[in-house]
């Protein structure tokens, strides 16, 4: 089976500390890619990255950075020196389109 | 914003009636993706359109259907409207088909099922 688990329900931090989310997955394929996903309060699903399984480098994006270990399938997420605009669901997906159930981040001013 | 729309933006019916909410895709996308978003969960995958043709479908009944048009919009549509298909219903579209392309989402139709 295929599935992506994000263990964290709700994360609560307060403005400017660092916050890491985590994803896990699962699939026997050996090519694929992975996804994070921004939804805040308006609904609407926001792009924030998509990683091939062949590129293990990290990735950083002005404030936000990717760490992806094939060995342990994992595709974290971290947000440095977090910004109350930063409050939202975030969605890890696998494939495009098996998501996980999402991390709640609020980030407290 | 990502140029994919969705229409309506809210809808109300009641159980046992039928439902159709359009999507258009971003300009020069010929991929569409159907989710359903219940509260508190992530997306559930329903159905993929590419070049108008279904191209790959989550664990969701028949009574689930869609359509996509030579503009590369689209439709779901859901008969038999139960209590648990109230959800936020959410289109994507994307370039590419089958490859696993960066998939740009609408704001969603909120339906709810009485």
């Amino acid at each position: 089976a295929q599935k992506v688990t994000q263990a964290q329900t709700e994360i609560s931090v307060v403005e400017k500390e660092d916050v890491t989310l985590d994803c896990v997955y699962e699939t026997r394929d050996t090519t694929y890619y992975l996804f994070w996903y921004k939804q805040p309060p308006s609904g609407e699903l926001v792009f924030l990255i998509r990683r091939n399984s062949f590129d293990e480098q990290n990735e950083i994006s002005g404030r936000y950075s990717w760490n992806f270990q094939k060995s342990t399938s994992s595709f974290n997420f971290t947000i440095t020196a977090s910004q109350v605009v930063d409050s939202a669901v975030y969605f890890c997906a696998l494939k495009g389109h098996i998501f996980g159930t999402g991390t709640r981040l609020k980030v407290l001013a | 914003e990502t140029g994919v729309t969705q229409s309506p933006t809210h809808l109300i019916k009641t159980r046992g009636q039928q439902v159709t909410l359009r999507c258009s895709s971003q300009s020069g996308h010929n991929t569409v993706s159907w989710y359903q978003q219940a509260l508190g969960q992530g997306p559930q995958f329903i159905f993929q359109y590419y070049r108008e043709e279904e191209n790959g479908r989550g664990n969701f009944p028949p009574r689930f259907s869609g359509l996509q048009f030579p503009n590369y919009s689209s439709e779901l549509n859901v008969n038999a409207l139960e209590l648990d298909d109230s959800a936020l219903y959410l289109c994507a579209s994307s370039l590419g088909g089958p490859i696993q392309e960066t998939q740009y989402f609408g704001p969603g139709t909120r339906l709810l099922v009485l």
